[in-house]
């Protein structure tokens, strides 16, 4: 089984300032990783993902995320966010099972921007 | 931009009756998939499918059924509607395959009254 752990609920950040959301994950294969972001009364968006090769995944609107196979850590990363980032972000692991893969998600983190 | 469309964006019901929410996608994907989403955000997976007449339970035991008679529809349906299933549900597609991702409606806010 698989399981995704994102360490922190609720993560309070300056604008322009840097910013590190924490994914840890568990599986007994090999996986592949995605993390997600939620504006309010959306659906999810893809930012980025990992599926082979560079352990450092670059996204969208300026995310970045490094696999850590040894630490099996998935962690995003902004330099400088803007107000405009301030969303809920999910962590996904997708591997197989039984023959069928399963996309699991972690419980969230809210990114609060303030000026 | 994703193709995948869900309706209604919110409902307001009430108790005992019957609803159906509706996801459609555009892509031709094989997987789709229903989520529970709880109001301090974390999701749970309540249908999958990996193709027509193929449905399965997920992770969270729901009251819903489902249904995928063709590829691009997967619609929810609530028998008997009480407040305990008052939540956001989120449809996504995928393309078959581990090292795909997923897209997402926008999502259906039900509230039961």
């Amino acid at each position: 089984a698989q399981s995704v752990t994102q360490l922190d609920s609720q993560v309070p950040v300056f604008e322009e300032a840097p910013v590190e959301l924490r994914c840890n994950y568990s599986s007994s294969v090999s996986v592949y990783l995605f993390w997600y972001v939620q504006y309010p009364n959306q659906g999810l968006q893809l930012l980025l993902k990992y599926l082979s090769g560079s352990t450092l995944v670059k996204g969208i609107n300026g995310f970045e995320a490094e696999f850590n196979k040894s630490q099996t850590s998935f962690h995003l990363r902004k330099p400088s966010v803007h107000i405009s980032d301030t969303a809920e972000y999910f962590c996904a692991v997708s591997s197989m099972n039984s023959g069928y893969s399963t996309l699991t998600f972690g419980k969230g983190t809210m990114l609060l921007v303030s000026p | 931009e994703a193709d995948i469309y869900q309706t209604p964006r919110y409902l307001v019901i009430g108790t005992g009756k019957k609803i159906t929410l509706e996801c459609s996608q555009t892509m031709g994907h094989d997987k789709m998939y229903w989520y529970q989403q709880d109001p301090g955000m974390e999701l749970h997976l309540i249908h999958y499918s990996y193709g027509v007449n193929s449905t399965e339970k997920g992770d969270l035991s729901s009251e819903s059924t489902v249904s995928r008679i063709r590829t691009e529809h997967f619609p929810l349906t609530l028998e008997s509607a009480r407040p305990s299933h008052t939540s956001q549900y989120l449809c996504a597609s995928s393309e078959f395959g581990e090292n795909t991702e997923a897209f997402f409606g926008q999502g259906t806010r039900l509230t039961v009254v």
